[in-house]
């Protein structure tokens, strides 16, 4: 089945411990993406990647990093986190058109 | 400027009725595609609908259909015969260029509820 797998669905955990999200996808796409949903304010755009050691920053970077060795991977490092960065989390991958979210991973930061 | 705006927060419609939830666009672009997704209160993204910019004909996906109008940058989701499960938070997005495949702009969504 053709999916983009986060874990985990659900963290929380305290402020300045790092963390990472991971993502992973097998429909062979170039392009991942990571997103923040906050309320009000739909999705924005925090990092994506065209492909493989290829990425570049979204709409709302500060605070996350991200790396791409592999193509199926694409996981999100937030090196010290901050109460402001709770928030639901979602990975995409697209090929040449709609992009495919995967479950979401729910972050609080205490 | 906004890229994607959604002015209905909230919605309320009949089960079986038709419903059409606004979404307009703002880009110079001549290609870009404009997409809806829904999410349901369990929180994952499905897609439901994609309309590219040169496409003449408004997209359909079974009750689902895109009401695009290109002059007033218009990209409305109409549902018809509304059902129970169509009770979630839906996202018109817009992804700008032919090459970039990974830069979509959201807008904030908005929650329909469908009433039995």
């Amino acid at each position: 089945e053709a999916q983009v797998t986060q874990n985990p669905r659900y963290l929380i955990t305290v402020t300045g411990k790092k963390l990472t999200v991971t993502c992973s996808q097998n429909m062979n796409h170039e392009y991942m993406s990571w997103y923040r949903q906050d309320p009000g304010l739909g999705l924005r755009q925090i990092y994506y990647s065209m492909n493989v050691e290829v990425t570049d920053k979204g709409d709302v970077p500060e605070g996350y990093k991200v790396s791409r060795k592999e193509k199926r991977n694409f996981p999100l490092i937030l090196e010290s986190p901050s109460p402001n960065q709770t928030s639901l989390y979602f990975c995409a991958s697209s090929s040449t058109g709609v992009a495919f979210f995967g479950q979401g991973t729910r972050l609080t930061v205490v | 400027a906004q890229k994607i705006t959604q002015t209905q927060p909230g919605m309320f419609v009949q089960e079986k009725e038709a419903v059409t939830l606004d979404c307009t666009y703002d880009t110079s672009d001549q290609s870009y595609g404009l997409f809806w997704y829904k999410q349901p209160s369990s929180g994952e993204m499905i897609f439901l609908i994609y309309q590219g910019s040169y496409d003449e004909q408004n997209a359909t996906e079974g009750r689902y259909s895109l009401n695009f109008q290109k002059a007033r940058k218009s990209a409305n989701l109409v549902i018809s015969a509304s059902q129970l499960g169509d009770s979630a938070m839906y996202f018109c997005a817009m992804r700008e260029g032919s090459y970039n495949f990974n830069k979509f702009y959201f807008g904030s969504g908005t929650k329909l509820n469908v009433k039995p």
